[in-house]
C-alpha cells in the first residue's frame, strides 16, 4: 500500500525556467510533509517541509504547497539551476499506535535534470 | 553535516553469506533507521531504533536483523543474503526535531552473487 506516491519518475527542464515537482498522499492523516533531494552516490538531503496546518512554505527558490483537499503537495523550484539536478523524494511521517519513532514512508522519486 | 558513517561503502558477496553493515553516529541521536533504496520504490524503511537496545520492524524486514549496543552504532545483518537483497543501503539518523528531519548517511552499496 503506497501511501505516498509520485507518479512522474522523470522531469527535464530548462535552466531558468520553473521546475514543479508532484507528489501525491493517501493517509490523511499525515500531518508533516517533507522533501528530500538526493545526488548520485550521496545519501538523501533534507529539502523542504510543511505542516499540514499550512498551504505554502518558501525558502530561497524552493516553494513547498500543500493542498489537503487534494491530498496533493506540490514542489517549486524558481528559477531552476543545472546544480538542482537530482532524485526528489517526498515523505511523511508514518504513525502508528499513537506515535511515529519518526518513520518516515517516502515516495518513489522524480529525477529531476535541468539543461543548461 | 551530521556525523553519520556507514562501513562498508561497497560490498560484493555471495548468496547464503550472512552480512553486517555497520552505521556510526557521532550526534548523540536516540532515533536510527536502516532503508534500503531500489529503483521504482524510493526508500523503505528496514527497521528503526528508538534507544539503545530498543528496535522494531519496517515494512521490509524480512530477511534481516538489527543490533543496538550503543548509542552511536546500529548494525544491520542479512542473516542468509539473497539476490533481492542487492540494494544501496542507507541509515539515518533524527533527534525529532519538529519537522521529523532525518539525517542520512552516505549509503552502502550492496551486491549478492
Amino acid at each position: 500500500d503506497q501511501q505516498v506516491k509520485q507518479n512522474s519518475p522523470s522531469l527535464s527542464v530548462q535552466e531558468g525556467r520553473i521546475s514543479i515537482l508532484n507528489c501525491d498522499y493517501t493517509n490523511s492523516m499525515f500531518d508533516y510533509f517533507l522533501w528530500y533531494k538526493k545526488y548520485p552516490a550521496e545519501g538523501p538531503t533534507f529539502l523542504i517541509s510543511i505542516s499540514s496546518i499550512k498551504d505554502k512554505n518558501e525558502d530561497g527558490r524552493f516553494t513547498v504547497f500543500l493542498n489537503k483537499s487534494a491530498k496533493h503537495l506540490s514542489l517549486h523550484i524558481v528559477p531552476s539551476q543545472p546544480g538542482d539536478s537530482a532524485v526528489y523524494f517526498c515523505a511523511a511521517p508514518s504513525w502508528a499506535g499513537g506515535t511515529s519513532y519518526g518513520k518516515l514512508t517516502f515516495g518513489q522519486g522524480t529525477i529531476l535534470t535541468v539543461h543548461p | 553535516d551530521a556525523g553519520i558513517t556507514q562501513s562498508p561503502r561497497h560490498k560484493v558477496t555471495e548468496t547464503g553469506t550472512p552480512v553486517t553493515l555497520r552505521c556510526h553516529q557521532t550526534e548523540n541521536h536516540r532515533y536510527m533507521y536502516w532503508y534500503r533504496q531500489d529503483p521504482g520504490h524510493g526508500l523503505r524503511l528496514i527497521h528503526y531504533s528508538y534507544g539503545v537496545k530498543d528496535t522494531d520492524k519496517g515494512e521490509v524486514s524480512d530477511g534481516y536483523s538489527v543490533s543496538r549496543s550503543k548509542t552511536e552504532d546500529f548494525l544491520l545483518t542479512l542473516e542468509s543474503a539473497t539476490s533481492s537483497q542487492t540494494s544501496v543501503y542507507f541509515c539515518a539518523i533524527s533527534d525529532l526535531g519538529l519537522a521529523y528531519e532525518q539525517y542520512f548517511g552516505p549509503g552502502t552499496r550492496l551486491t549478492v552473487t
